[in-house]
């Protein structure tokens, strides 16, 4: 069955890096993109972009250029997001989610909490 | 503030009908399918509907979706406690370099 299985709670300072890993399983990897949605507490979801899985390519949405960066271990069959120069209001729930073709983000991991604080 | 604007509540009694709304424009939902996703308490979002009005396997009938111009509305029959949740909708937004852009959300309280 398909699953992604994201890494554990981050605590950081502000100024500091996360990097939060999604781990797919029962699927092809290369053969979905990977998307990446952000919902801070008690707030709406938020579309950050989406990495090709095949080529390796990135696409951020306007919001998140600049200090976020998408990438992948095929290997692994893992999608990384980091975060660089964290700020409070970063402090999230951030989600990997697969996109297929007509059901858009089918399946989810449960979530990566990133909390900035100092 | 979301490109696509829901209700940020709504509510119903066990066994009725509620109907929640998602206006956009004619760079979203008047050019784009809408998508619909239920998101219980402390849990990741699932997917509801795909293509304006259809269901994943799994999905209950109760559930259905429909899209008018640059609205879409998703509508739940026969309310039950389960189905007490943050619902979304999404659509695909031409706008600047284009992205796919949630609603704010409504929050379904059951009676």
């Amino acid at each position: 069955q398909v699953q992604l299985v994201q890494s554990g709670s981050e605590l950081r300072k502000p100024g500091a890096s996360v990097k939060v890993s999604c781990k797919a399983s029962g699927y092809t990897f290369t053969h979905y993109p990977i998307n990446w949605v952000r919902q801070a507490p008690g707030q709406g979801l938020e579309w950050m972009g989406w990495i090709n899985t095949h080529t390796g390519n990135p696409t951020y949405a306007q919001d998140f250029t600049g200090r976020f960066v998408f990438s992948l271990d095929t290997s692994l069959s893992t999608a990384y997001l980091e975060i660089n120069s964290l700020k409070a209001e970063d402090t999230a729930i951030y989600y990997c989610a697969r996109q297929a073709v007509g059901l858009l983000f089918d399946y989810w991991g449960r979530g990566t909490l990133v909390t900035v604080s100092s | 503030q979301s490109v696509l604007t829901q209700p940020p509540s709504a509510s119903g009694a066990p066994g009725q009908r509620v109907t929640i709304s998602c206006s956009g424009s004619s760079s979203s939902i008047g050019s784009s399918y809408v998508y619909w996703y239920q998101q219980l308490p402390g849990t990741a979002p699932k997917l509801l509907l795909y293509k304006n009005d259809q269901r994943p396997s799994g999905v209950p009938d109760r559930f259905s979706g429909s899209k008018s111009g640059t609205s879409a509305s998703l509508a739940i029959s026969g309310l039950r406690s389960e189905d007490e949740a943050d619902y979304y909708c999404v659509a695909w937004d031409d706008s600047l370099s284009g992205s796919w852009v949630f609603g704010g959300g409504t929050k379904l309280t059951v009676l």
